[in-house]
């Protein structure tokens, strides 16, 4: 079992670019939520997915959007880059029935230059 | 809306000495409650989760928590800290129909030879 898998690991963007984020779930796992962990602070909740459709969302701009595929994968998209997008991005994976526990990605770090 | 507060930003104990990291909730429903574990430049690994059942729960790598309702609190220990101990840990709390994690601001911990 590959677990849940992040890419890429790392990269740079310029202030404005626009930047996508891929996840791939845990086998078995059909929920994909996205966290954003800045330097010294704990992940916050972005969004989250399941069926395609983004289920909750946190208190984060319209910049930030994502997607699901019908094989569970995901993508996180940010537009219009900012430095304080700078941070460590995670993905996390669960399963929607019977949810106990969700499962983590090595994450994608992105500096925003 | 939860809340998670994590008392003490650092952590410094001997090896061999008792590690103690304190969590506090907030919550209007019966939560589920979580403590991660995270090295350098990586993700999110599960140490230990309570769902329901018995309140005292144990983890991987000889963690163990106890989720005590009367004060909100969800503590992690260890009798005898080794060095690869160190690192960051993060308590989690979600409800149990809501798969979105509220993490707290993160404990880091340093093993002193």
């Amino acid at each position: 079992d590959a677990g849940v898998t992040q890419s890429p690991t790392h990269l740079i963007k310029t202030r404005g670019q626009q930047v996508t984020l891929r996840c791939s779930p845990k086998s078995g796992h059909d929920t994909v939520s996205w966290y954003q962990q800045a330097l010294g602070q704990g992940p916050q909740f972005i969004f989250q997915y399941y069926e395609e459709e983004e289920r909750q969302r946190g208190n984060f701009p319209d910049r930030f959007s994502g997607h699901q595929f019908p094989n569970y994968s995901s993508e996180l998209n940010v537009n219009a880059l900012l430095l304080g997008d700078s941070a460590l991005y995670l993905c996390a994976s669960s399963s929607y029935r019977g949810y106990t526990e969700a499962f983590f990605g090595q994450g994608t770090r992105l500096t925003v230059v | 809306a939860q809340s998670v507060t994590q008392l003490g930003s650092h952590v410094s104990v001997s090896e061999g000495a008792l590690v103690l990291l304190r969590c506090n909730y907030s919550s209007s429903v019966p939560p589920y409650l979580f403590w991660y574990v995270q090295y350098p430049n990586q993700g999110l690994q599960l140490l230990l989760k309570y769902t329901t059942g018995a309140t005292l729960v144990k983890g991987i790598n000889g963690f163990e928590a106890e989720f005590k309702k009367s004060e909100t609190s969800f503590h992690l220990t260890k009798p005898s800290a080794h060095m690869s101990d160190a690192a960051e840990y993060f308590c989690a709390v979600s409800d149990k129909d809501d798969y979105k994690l509220s993490f707290g601001a993160g404990t880091t911990v340093t093993v002193r030879a």
